[in-house]
């Protein structure tokens, strides 16, 4: 089992959809989780952080099962603007031994 | 001015050369990372420094040195570059456990 796993997509939808995006990963005492957003041709950069009690950023939602080793990223009312590449990241060791992982990411389109 | 700068942006070489690749960040981190990034294969750490006197290796080192010549300084080498080593190189700096990393605009290498 890879140790975080994504589902590339592409995912396309219509603007104003409702659209989930849903990460494994396979270290079960993982610390830190995030979702990072990338767009083409650019540099990764923070979505948000995950948090085991789950948490909601605006039109984004982020949540944690621990005991199902399960990340999701909900995104409500798609924009254009959020068409991108969604990284799911764990650190399996709380920033000691520096090696955050990164999925290969699910790409997303927003179409008018 | 970004908080992280890469050079150079984009770089062709030729198999066989020495080639450094430059980060500077102005965030005052400790901690800086090397990662490649190829289609399909997602973020890759290559070398992780967590502070000036600490290098240590990362998923994929084979191939790469780095030189830490100061808390805001990182490079990285190919010593003698191959075409496999083509690639979208990132820079990043992050405090320290479970905080944000934060990512150069990235390095387009072409090795011919």
């Amino acid at each position: 089992r890879k140790e975080v796993e994504q589902n590339p997509g592409p995912f396309n939808v219509p603007e104003g959809a409702t659209v989930a995006f849903n990460c494994t990963y396979s270290n079960s005492a993982s610390q830190s989780f995030f979702w990072y957003r990338q767009d083409c041709r650019k540099e990764p950069k923070l979505l948000m952080s995950v948090y085991s009690s789950g948490n909601e950023d605006g039109r984004f939602t982020a949540q944690l099962n621990r005991a199902s080793q399960y990340i999701s990223l909900l995104i409500r009312d798609s924009k254009l603007s959020d068409s991108a590449t969604y990284l799911c990241v764990v650190d399996p060791y709380g920033g000691s031994q520096g090696n955050l992982i990164f999925g290969k990411g699910t790409k997303l389109s927003v179409k008018p | 001015d970004a908080d992280v700068t890469q050079t150079p942006r984009n770089r062709i070489t030729k198999t066989g050369k020495r080639i450094m690749l430059e980060c500077s960040q102005t965030k005052g981190h400790d901690r800086m990372y090397w990662y490649r990034q190829d289609p399909g294969l997602g973020l890759r750490l290559i070398y992780y420094s967590f502070d000036v006197k600490d290098i240590n290796k990362g998923e994929i080192s084979d191939g790469y040195s780095v030189s830490r010549q100061a808390q805001a300084k990182f490079s990285l080498s190919l010593e003698s570059a191959i075409p496999n080593q083509t690639a979208l190189y990132f820079c990043a700096t992050s405090a320290p456990t479970g905080t944000e990393a934060f990512f150069g605009q990235g390095t387009r290498l072409t090795v011919v």
